[in-house]
């Protein structure tokens, strides 16, 4: 099936700098990635669509000076972090979505740590 | 607006008994449909999902969830819990939102199995 790989797992920087993170469909073309962000013990909140070739489309309330979404080929989409603080500390997820079959697989998360 | 209601929280079960967990949805047209669990620190993974046709869904390990338009419900079952189920359970519904499909999760369930 559908796989989707994101890196890193695991992420610690420190306040002020900024992290970047990989969401890959592996054996699929992703014209639509999403990222959410996932507060512990809460549901995904959807951040941003990333569309290959154009812009995002941010959710509202999200900054997108803060969360770069570049999204620069059928299979890679990235999420910049910039300027991070300790708030931002959180566990961020991708999604792809499928060809054809209305279908969304995603990608194992990334634990950021602001320190 | 689109919305995704979880009643239960959090429920605990004992291994081998039937598990039903509940899911209700708004939305304006015939949605799509989805199950999916989360174990701690992971990414989500497909459990079932609805399109259409059949409204009695079947999915891996062994649960069911059938769709029910005149209650707007789409519940997960399993008839016999193991310990590995022990995790979260998210219900999502697919809208659309522009030209993109986007999914919306409801509040999530976590499930605890006792020995």
């Amino acid at each position: 099936g559908a796989v989707v790989s994101q890196h890193p797992s695991r992420v610690i920087c420190k306040s002020g700098t900024s992290v970047k993170i990989e969401c890959r469909s592996l054996d699929f073309q992703a014209t639509t990635m999403f990222w959410y962000r996932q507060f512990p013990k809460q549901s995904l909140m959807l951040m941003a669509t990333s569309n290959e070739g154009s812009k995002a489309t941010y959710e509202q309330g999200v900054e997108k000076d803060k969360f770069l979404i570049n999204h620069a080929s059928l299979t890679l989409s990235t999420l910049t972090v910039t300027s991070a603080h300790p708030e931002d500390s959180s566990f961020y997820i991708c999604s792809a979505r499928e060809p054809g079959d209305y279908g969304y697989t995603f990608g194992s998360g990334t634990r950021l740590t602001v320190v | 607006a689109q919305s995704v209601t979880q009643p239960d929280i959090h429920i605990t079960v004992s291994e081998g008994a039937s598990l039903e967990l509940r899911c209700n949805y708004s939305y304006g047209a015939t949605p799509y449909l989805f199950w999916y669990v989360q174990s701690p620190g992971q990414g989500l993974q497909l459990l079932l999902k609805y399109f259409s046709g059949d409204t009695l869904v079947q999915g891996i390990k062994g649960f069911e969830a059938e769709f029910k338009r005149s209650q707007s419900s789409f519940n997960l079952r399993k008839p016999s819990v193991h310990w590995s189920d022990a995790a979260e359970y998210f219900c999502a519904v697919g809208a659309r939102s522009g030209a993109t499909n986007k999914l919306i999760f409801g509040t999530g369930t976590l499930l605890a199995v006792q020995p």
